[in-house]
């Protein structure tokens, strides 16, 4: 059963930059498409980046292009996502999800970015 | 970008009646060459990550209940619970694969009368 343990949430004040990693466990990390979504307090989900398994293909929402910058380690099974340049409205939870594709297959427990 | 829109934004059921949750996209998401529909739902009960429960539209992922089914082609898409029980409050959403961004619907809350 595939494992997602995202870390990395902080408080952060606007303007600031965090990193925020997945360690993936229990199948081929090499083998899956990652996404990060993301959920506002009380709000619904939104999905903010993508990256294929061999990183050929990265894709992110408009609103976070230019500040962030999701990739992988292979080696490490793991995912990253660096945030730059945050906004008191990239306050969510943020989600690692995992699937062979677009469509998803598991999600990790998430990790919360307090932009403030 | 394709809008998903759900409805309705929330619903009360009784235990053991039917729910039914409705999902439209503003585009078609059925891809004519091997004919899939990009779509998927998703739970997510109180306090808790989502959880997969369907995808391509109607097929439902290995542990989810039999009670839990998925119909619909094209942009007009179905969840439905057959029999409600405690266990499925929660909000649901409907995601297309389509095309990017990958986008959800608002979700929809279900709770119990």
């Amino acid at each position: 059963e595939v494992q997602l343990v995202e870390s990395g949430g902080d408080l952060v004040q606007p303007g600031g930059s965090l990193r925020l990693s997945c360690a993936v466990s229990g199948f081929t990390f090499s083998s899956l498409w990652m996404h990060w979504v993301r959920q506002a307090p009380g709000k619904g989900l939104e999905w903010v980046a993508d990256i294929k398994q061999d990183r050929s293909e990265i894709h992110y929402v408009d609103s976070v292009k230019g500040r962030f910058t999701v990739s992988r380690d292979n080696a490490k099974n793991s995912l990253y996502l660096q945030m730059n340049s945050l906004r008191v409205e990239d306050t969510a939870v943020y989600y690692c999800v995992s699937g062979p594709g677009w469509d998803f297959d598991n999600w990790g427990q998430g990790t919360l970015v307090t932009v403030s | 970008d394709i809008v998903m829109t759900q409805s309705p934004d929330s619903l009360a059921v009784s235990l053991g009646e039917r729910a039914t949750i409705k999902c439209r996209s503003s585009q078609n998401i059925l891809y004519r060459s091997n004919y899939k529909n990009y779509l998927s739902w998703h739970q997510q009960r109180p306090g808790q990550p989502p959880r997969l429960l369907i995808k391509w539209a109607s097929a439902r992922e290995s542990g989810v209940p039999d009670r839990f089914s998925g119909s619909g082609s094209g942009t007009d898409f179905t969840l439905t619970i057959s029999s409600v029980q405690a266990e499925d409050v929660a909000v649901y959403y409907c995601q297309q694969y389509y095309s990017g961004p990958i986008t959800f619907g608002q979700g929809t809350r279900l709770e119990i009368k």
